[in-house]
């Protein structure tokens, strides 16, 4: 059974920072590309970043272009977003995506930006 | 403001059949794929369409999905008050991905 499990997410001060993480399991992760998509509070899907299966590609949204930055260890099955700089637009759930179709989702983590 | 367009809301009646759309432009829908997602209240969305039109394993034949140039369709059919979701549809625009505003449905 294919699982996605994101976690690191909390309350963070604006301007701070912040490292997520999704563990994955239930199939070959070195094989996807992975995507990291977030939704503000009533608000709909906003893709964040993807990464190729091997690293080679890396993508990202103008809105978070320079100040996050997502990684993956294939060899830990798990796929990261470190994220810098944080604003109060950042606010958000953070769900980690598999592939292109983006066909499993995680439960998604928390991000809280506020004073 | 999403790339791709969809109406904030569509409703119909248990049984009766709707439609959702999607529109872009050519550099997104015009020369991609699209992809559909059902998102219940409080959970993570689901994949229910993916390359325009095909299901993935477990989604019942009343969803469907079609693709005509620079817009796509989601289509529900024998509706049920369990369809009850926001649906967003989402493609690739130059490497980045994008995704409608989401469309709520009411089964009245």
């Amino acid at each position: 059974e294919v699982q996605l499990v994101e976690s690191g997410g909390g309350l963070v001060k604006p301007g701070g920072s912040l490292r997520l993480s999704c563990a994955a399991s239930g199939f070959t992760f070195s094989s996807y590309s992975m995507n990291w998509v977030r939704q503000a509070p009533g608000k709909g899907l906003e893709w964040v970043s993807s990464i190729s299966s091997s690293s080679s590609y890396i993508y990202y949204a103008d809105s978070v272009k320079g100040r996050f930055t997502i990684s993956r260890d294939n060899a830990k099955n798990s796929l990261y977003l470190q994220m810098n700089s944080l604003r109060a637009e950042d606010t958000a759930v953070y769900y980690c995506a598999r592939g292109r179709n983006s066909d499993y989702w995680g439960q998604g983590t928390l991000v809280t930006v506020s004073s | 403001q999403s790339v791709l367009t969809q109406p904030p809301s569509v409703s119909a009646a248990p049984g009766q059949k709707v439609t959702i759309s999607c529109s872009g432009s050519s550099s997104n829908i015009g020369n991609n794929y699209v992809s559909w997602y059902q998102q219940l209240p409080g959970t993570a969305p689901k994949l229910l369409i993916y390359d325009n039109n095909k299901r993935p394993s477990g989604i019942p034949d009343r969803f469907s999905g079609s693709k005509s140039g620079t817009s796509a369709t989601l289509g529900i059919t024998g509706l049920q008050t369990g369809d009850e979701a926001d649906y967003y549809c989402g493609t690739w625009d130059s490497s980045l991905r994008v995704f409608g505003g989401g469309t709520k449905l009411t089964v009245l």
